[in-house]
């Protein structure tokens, strides 16, 4: 069974300033799909990046990217020019990308890291 | 507007008492999920349905039960023999199981006293 550990439960950050959440996943597949959600204080979850394990290059949407190293089984995210509403909870989230299965469309979550942004 | 609706934002039941989650979707996903949420922990998987008339458990499906009759509907039933039914509930859906994202309902959070 696939496992996803953030082992940081508290994390801040300086507005403006840059910020790096950790996230560490344990799997026997080659083929899955990583992601970063959020979940603000309203609780519902917002995707803010993905990346495919068969992609080397580093996803990045905007402010945010990610640090994938396939082989250590390592997936952080790089929050830049941090902002006030980018206070939240995030998740990493792991899914396989194998057809068919027990597993088949399953997100298997870390146990979330709370980001405080300070003005 | 598209999206998934979870219904009510607030639940309150009593110790003993089955209790239904609603969720729906009217974004013609083929897929749906019920997630689990707990203090300090991620999001755990109940149940899940990839197709209408078919579901499969997830990791904590003990004291639930669902049905998927209609492609808009997966509705959660928290019965009685679920130890500890308190915690917040996410439905979420997807165009496909293989679909890169999953979009989430609002959530409901059921409190049993």
């Amino acid at each position: 069974a696939q496992t996803v550990t953030q082992s940081q439960p508290e994390m801040s950050v300086q507005e403006a300033e840059t910020v790096t959440l950790s996230c560490t996943y344990d799997t026997s597949e080659s083929d899955y799909y990583l992601f970063w959600y959020k979940q603000p204080p309203s609780r519902q979850m917002i995707l803010v990046i993905r990346q495919e394990a068969y992609k080397q290059q580093n996803a990045t949407e905007n402010r945010f990217s990610v640090n994938f190293q396939k082989a250590a089984k390592s997936f952080s995210l790089k929050i830049s020019d941090s902002q006030l509403g980018d206070a939240a909870m995030y998740f990493c989230a792991y899914r396989s990308a194998n057809a068919g299965g027990t597993s088949y469309g399953k997100l298997t979550f870390g146990q979330g890291t709370i980001l405080t942004v300070h003005p | 507007d598209g999206g998934i609706t979870q219904s009510p934002k607030y639940l309150f039941r009593k110790e003993g008492q089955n209790v239904t989650l609603s969720c729906e979707q009217n974004l013609n996903h083929d897929a749906m999920y019920w997630y689990r949420q707990d203090p300090g922990q991620g999001l755990r998987l109940i149940y899940y349905s990839q197709i209408v008339n078919d579901f499969q458990k997830g990791d904590i499906a003990e004291g639930y039960s669902v049905s998927r009759e209609k492609k808009e509907s997966f509705p959660l039933t928290v019965t009685s023999a679920q130890k500890n039914p308190t915690a917040f509930y996410l439905c979420a859906s997807s165009m496909r199981p293989i679909s890169y994202e999953q979009y989430f309902g609002p959530g409901t959070r059921l409190t049993v006293t």
